[in-house]
């Protein structure tokens, strides 16, 4: 089956200081990885989405990269600050009629 | 606004006590989702659904029903409550298009207590 593996300890890190969540995978490359932020008793919020034949996308503060040789996804925020603590899922996605499956998340702790 | 709702934001109930947790989208989306969340275990899909009258089930179907009778709507239907479903529950829905990104939308979820 089609695993999504984030890390389970929290990631701790000082304002201003940039944040990398890894997403790794297995078995055959998704069409699509998609990252979500999730805060304490709410629903998941969409952040990006990469294809399978890109090697990065930015929005904003934000960067994803798909390396297939890897099978990983690395989740960047530059200049963090205290406001991006929360939750961030990986999801994996093939496009048409698919059935996404989410990683467990990693929770992200930016300290002022 | 373009949301998912969900109801009851909050319930607690007792074992055998059946009920339903109303979903509904207004972005006229073909894919609904139930998931439901626990700490340490993720987001774990419950019962899917890629349009009206096609459902199937996700990872966790046991002890859950849902029907899709309507695009908007997909209520999740809990026959005989028990403790071990005790858990916080999301509804999402997408619109795969030409793209077949699937981007979720998700609901506010709805804390279920059983006793």
């Amino acid at each position: 089956s089609q695993k999504i593996e984030q890390n389970s300890e929290a990631l701790n890190i000082q304002e201003g200081k940039t944040a990398t969540l890894t997403c790794n995978y297995t078995n055959y490359s998704p069409a699509y990885l998609q990252w979500y932020r999730q805060d304490p008793g709410r629903g998941p919020v969409f952040l990006l989405l990469i294809r399978e034949n890109e090697k990065e996308k930015r929005k904003e503060r934000l960067k994803v990269t798909f390396d297939t040789t890897l099978k990983q996804s690395l989740f960047h925020i530059t200049a963090s600050q205290p406001a991006d603590s929360a939750t961030y899922l990986c999801a994996r996605a093939s496009g048409g009629s698919y059935i996404p499956t989410f990683g467990r998340g990693t929770s992200l702790i930016v300290h002022p | 606004e373009a949301q998912v709702t969900q109801n009851p934001r909050y319930l607690i109930t007792v074992t055998g006590k059946k009920l339903t947790v109303t979903c509904s989208q207004n972005m006229n989306h073909e894919y609904m989702s139930w998931y439901r969340q626990d700490p340490g275990l993720g987001l774990r899909q419950i019962y899917y659904s890629m349009n009206v009258e096609v459902t199937d089930k996700g990872d966790v179907p046991e002890g859950y029903k849902v029907s899709r009778k309507e695009k908007r709507n997909f209520p999740l239907i809990l026959e005989s409550p028990s403790p071990n479903q005790t858990s916080l529950y999301f509804c999402a829905s997408s619109f795969s298009g030409t793209s077949g990104a699937n981007v979720l939308t998700f609901g506010a979820g709805s804390r279920l207590t059983v006793l």
